[in-house]
């Protein structure tokens, strides 16, 4: 158990719509960072928070959206959903992004989105 | 723009043989590198690093190597046990984070 939480796990959408996927960090880590996981893809950065404030931006589409809260947990949220959409998203946590070393950054299970 | 590359996309080794998993990068300012290992359902756990200082770092049965006048560097299984199947990641710290590579299914065979 890496101590980053992920909800739900599985969700299946239709085409068009709108879907809130959820991150607890681990207690004390103060950044969250987004990926997207498809099935011809590694592991694609989305986006990184740290301390509520946007940090970095990578590959995220327009129709994406994320935000830290006051308590950090993170929510991202996807937007007219496409068929292409579908994917493992994997939320990760660490305390200092300026310190990025293996054991410092821990990654959730993941929620697998299914548009259909 | 791929800076980490794993050009294989899935590897079989024998039970108890070695494995060898590699990884290219081509941003030369990278100076730190990590290898993640996936399960399926799961998220990806760090496995081990190594940093641009050193040519090898050894944990256990897992031994990384790094050639920075290749910008080359490969993890060494040995031996490779079932429960080491599995995705691994090859990975590099960035402004992002963490930059990965598509990852290397690696199958043991019984």
């Amino acid at each position: 158990d890496s101590g980053v939480t992920q909800t739900p796990k599985h969700l299946i959408t239709a085409t068009g719509q709108r879907v809130t996927l959820r991150c607890s960090p681990r207690s004390g880590d103060l950044s969250v960072y987004w990926y997207q996981q498809s099935l011809d893809q590694g592991l694609q950065f989305l986006i990184q928070y740290y301390n509520g404030e946007e940090r970095a931006k990578g590959n995220i589409l327009e129709r994406f959206s994320a935000q830290q809260f006051p308590d950090l947990h993170s929510e991202l949220n996807l937007s007219s959903l496409e068929l292409g959409d579908s994917a493992l998203y994997f939320c990760a946590s660490s305390v200092d992004p300026h310190e990025v070393s293996g054991n410092t950054i821990y990654f959730g299970e993941g929620s697998w989105l299914t548009v259909v | 723009d791929q800076q980490v590359k794993q050009n294989s996309p899935s590897l079989s080794v024998q039970e108890g043989r070695i494995s060898i998993l590699n990884c290219d990068y081509t941003n030369s300012m990278f100076d730190y590198f990590l290898w993640y290992k996936k399960y399926p359902a799961e998220g990806p756990t760090f496995l081990i690093s190594i940093s641009s200082i050193k040519d090898k770092n050894e944990d256990g049965r897992f031994t990384v190597f790094l050639n920075k006048s290749a910008k080359h560097l490969s993890l060494h299984i040995v031996p490779s046990q079932p429960g080491d199947s599995a995705v691994y990641f090859c990975a590099a710290p960035s402004a992002d984070g963490l930059t990965f590579g598509k990852g290397t299914h690696l199958i043991i065979q019984p």
